[in-house]
């Protein structure tokens, strides 16, 4: 069963803008990860958050926590052709829905 | 090897039909998971190794799903008398220590897509 749902199910946003995807789930976690994967290949890890962080940022990607909501959120600044994927939060080892981002030239 | 390797990368059966996935993972991982990713869906967890033992089989989905990693190494998934509803991606994902649920970052392999006619 997967414990993550993330928000929205697709986006569609112009090259440049900043896109944002949240995830809420059900249990208490030691961490959560953001993962992403480009269509028909295997997932790549992007960030992991523990508990006790609130905000992490790497590179373009800015992740947030709140653990009193039980939700997350990802948000990726000067979005790029490349960043067009599907994206996935993971807490313990279940896995959301994903978010389908396209990002238009 | 450098990454996790699945194989074989595309696998049509009949139903009814014995199939095995095998996964090959980073050099010296201990821990070892296997998933099912249905088209337009998360991955969903099927089974847990940290080295040779099977720690945690609660997500294969009926007994017709076998798993092994003998020498804690490469793993094989079996799945005996296939069904339509098995048909999805099969994932395999290493990780270079144990703790079960307790997670650090996984190592994915491409995937196994499997199609059942």
């Amino acid at each position: 069963s997967q414990q993550g749902e993330e928000d929205p199910q697709a986006l569609s946003i112009q090259e440049g803008e900043n896109a944002t995807m949240n995830c809420s789930y059900k249990t208490s976690i030691n961490n959560l990860q953001w993962y992403r994967q480009n269509s028909g290949r295997g997932l790549v890890h992007l960030i992991l958050i523990r508990s006790n962080e609130r905000e992490k940022h790497s590179g373009r990607l800015r992740v947030t926590l709140d653990t009193s909501k039980k939700s997350s959120s990802l948000l990726i600044t000067a979005s790029r052709a490349a960043d067009t994927a599907s994206y996935f939060c993971a807490t313990e080892l279940v896995f959301g829905q994903g978010t389908r981002l396209t990002i238009n030239p | 090897g450098a990454g996790v390797s699945q194989s074989p990368r595309y696998k049509v059966a009949k139903r009814g039909q014995d199939v095995a996935l095998r996964c090959d993972p980073i050099s010296g991982h201990v821990s070892l998971f296997w998933y099912q990713q249905a088209l337009g869906q998360g991955p969903e967890f099927l089974t847990y190794f940290q080295n040779e033992a099977q720690l945690d089989k609660s997500g294969l989905p009926s007994d017709r799903f076998f798993a092994e990693r003998p020498e804690g190494s490469v793993s094989t998934l079996k799945i005996q008398r296939t069904q339509q509803e098995d048909s999805a991606v099969y994932l395999c994902a290493s990780r270079s220590w144990g703790g079960g649920a307790v997670t650090g970052e996984l190592f994915f392999g491409e995937g196994s897509r499997l199609t059942v006619l």
